[in-house]
């Protein structure tokens, strides 16, 4: 079974507009935690934010932010006013206490910000 | 700054080569990954070490193999290369001792067998 899913495979916004990424997760470790990466078409995955499972806290980062809500297993990925620059596509990984130090990758939601 | 860096950008190989893609992390970390990437299905986890000469075995290892001899250097191989082994390949190191640290990626390599 999928551990992370991202059901959106490809997302076009016009530039200016905002736009939800969306990842699911499942696990049944009470101890996780969650990551959102940014591919950009040069291919190096860069991190952008990790949670744990015992914060929930929301959090904002410039035209990012990111809604964490264990109560439905998600961890939302918003971009604010897009910008070309955020053409890319994103990915949201798990990694569980239980397992160490393995990810378990979401399938990628492909941005693509129209000028 | 962590840095991760991969062998080759892009390679071509025929079909039974023997390929080896090589990963050199510079932050002294315990754990090193290899995935495939591929359209539609993510990265899949190939193997992962998180000791010299330790190995484990990811989601999708048949066809692959890999050495870890030293800390800083883990290398993927491809006994007898095929052509449903074309792929991105990517490497990643962490640290051993923080869970839930974030893995660092390489550039990756864009492999295409023919």
């Amino acid at each position: 079974a999928q551990k992370v899913t991202q059901a959106q495979t490809e997302i076009s916004v016009v530039e200016k507009e905002d736009v939800t990424l969306d990842c699911v997760y499942e696990t049944r470790d009470t101890t996780y935690y969650l990551f959102w990466y940014k591919q950009p078409p040069s291919g190096e995955l860069v991190f952008l934010i990790r949670r744990n499972s015992f914060d929930e806290q929301n959090e904002i980062s410039g035209r990012y932010s990111w809604n964490f809500q264990k109560s439905t297993s998600s961890f939302n990925f918003t971009i604010t006013a897009s910008q070309v620059v955020d053409s890319a596509v994103y990915f949201c990984a798990l990694s569980e206490a239980g397992t160490g130090n393995q990810f378990y990758f979401g399938t990628g939601t492909s941005l693509t910000v129209i000028p | 700054d962590v840095k991760v860096t991969q062998s080759s950008r892009y390679l071509v190989k025929r079909t039974g080569e023997k390929v080896f893609l090589e990963c050199v992390q510079d932050m002294d970390h315990e754990n090193m990954f290899w995935y495939r990437q591929d359209p539609g299905l993510g990265l899949r986890l190939i193997y992962f070490s998180y000791d010299v000469k330790m190995k484990e075995k990811g989601d999708i290892p048949e066809g692959y193999s890999v050495s870890r001899e030293k800390k800083e250097r883990f290398s993927l191989i491809l006994e007898s290369a095929s052509t449903n082994q074309t792929s991105m390949y990517l490497c990643a190191s962490s640290p051993f001792f923080f869970r839930g640290y974030e893995q660092y990626f390489g550039p990756g390599t864009r492999l295409t067998v023919t």
